[in-house]
């Protein structure tokens, strides 16, 4: 069994930078995929971006592109999600997920969240 | 990018049959994902690939896909199914796309 934890909660000022880590235990194949999926305060889920630790190679959704980077440590079992230019729109609580492979469609399991409040 | 359609709420007695749409433009074609999500809690997968479910989910959980609407049905439904509900696909970006999100009341 996966399991995702990831760091405590984040304030941060308008334009800004978050570095938000989740780390990895357990039953992990070696070719596992991690995206990250925010949620605004009641608000659905979105997709922010993902990467494959083994490759290295992240994508993201357009409306984050060049504002965010997702990295992995493959030595500690662990993704990083950087959002840039912080904005008051940006509050929300991140979440990453898990997907056994990249050819895998579905998340599971899902870390716990971490809040991050952008506010002056 | 795709779009899927779910109603915003739901209310259903417990015993009784919750079934929680979504719609999108021949989602038949592709694999439907649902995730159950309770206050305070991340989501978490209760059905995979349209109608498989993960192990530790009850049968009372079953899904259907079909045409231009997909279908999460629990059965006999109990006061810990209150909860938020979202249907997820690969889109046609070749990245995720989720449902609105239907919230679940238990009368």
């Amino acid at each position: 069994q996966v399991h995702l934890v990831q760091s405590g909660a984040e304030v941060k000022k308008p334009g800004s930078s978050v570095k938000v880590s989740c780390k990895a235990s357990g039953s992990t194949f070696s070719r596992y995929a991690i995206s990250w999926v925010r949620q605004a305060p009641g608000q659905g889920l979105e997709w922010m971006g993902g990467v494959i630790p083994l490759l290295g190679i992240a994508n993201y959704a357009q409306k984050f592109q060049g504002r965010v980077t997702i990295t992995a440590d493959t030595s500690t079992n662990t993704v990083y999600m950087e959002l840039s230019s912080l904005k008051s729109e940006d509050t929300a609580v991140y979440y990453c997920a898990h997907q056994l492979t990249g050819d895998v469609k579905w998340f599971d399991p899902w870390g716990q969240g971490t809040l991050v409040t952008v506010s002056s | 990018s795709y779009v899927m359609t779910q109603p915003p709420s739901l209310s259903v007695a417990p015993g009784q049959t919750a079934r929680i749409t979504c719609g999108g433009n021949n989602i038949g074609s592709k694999s439907v994902h649902w995730y159950q999500q309770k206050p305070g809690q991340a989501p978490a997968l209760v059905v995979y690939d349209d109608t498989d479910r993960p192990s530790g989910i009850p049968e009372r959980f079953s899904a259907s896909n079909s045409g231009n609407t997909a279908t999460l049905t629990i059965s006999r439904v109990e006061a810990g199914d209150e909860a938020d509900y979202f249907c997820q696909v690969w889109g046609t970006s070749d990245h995720p796309v989720f449902g609105g999100g239907t919230k679940l009341t238990v009368l």
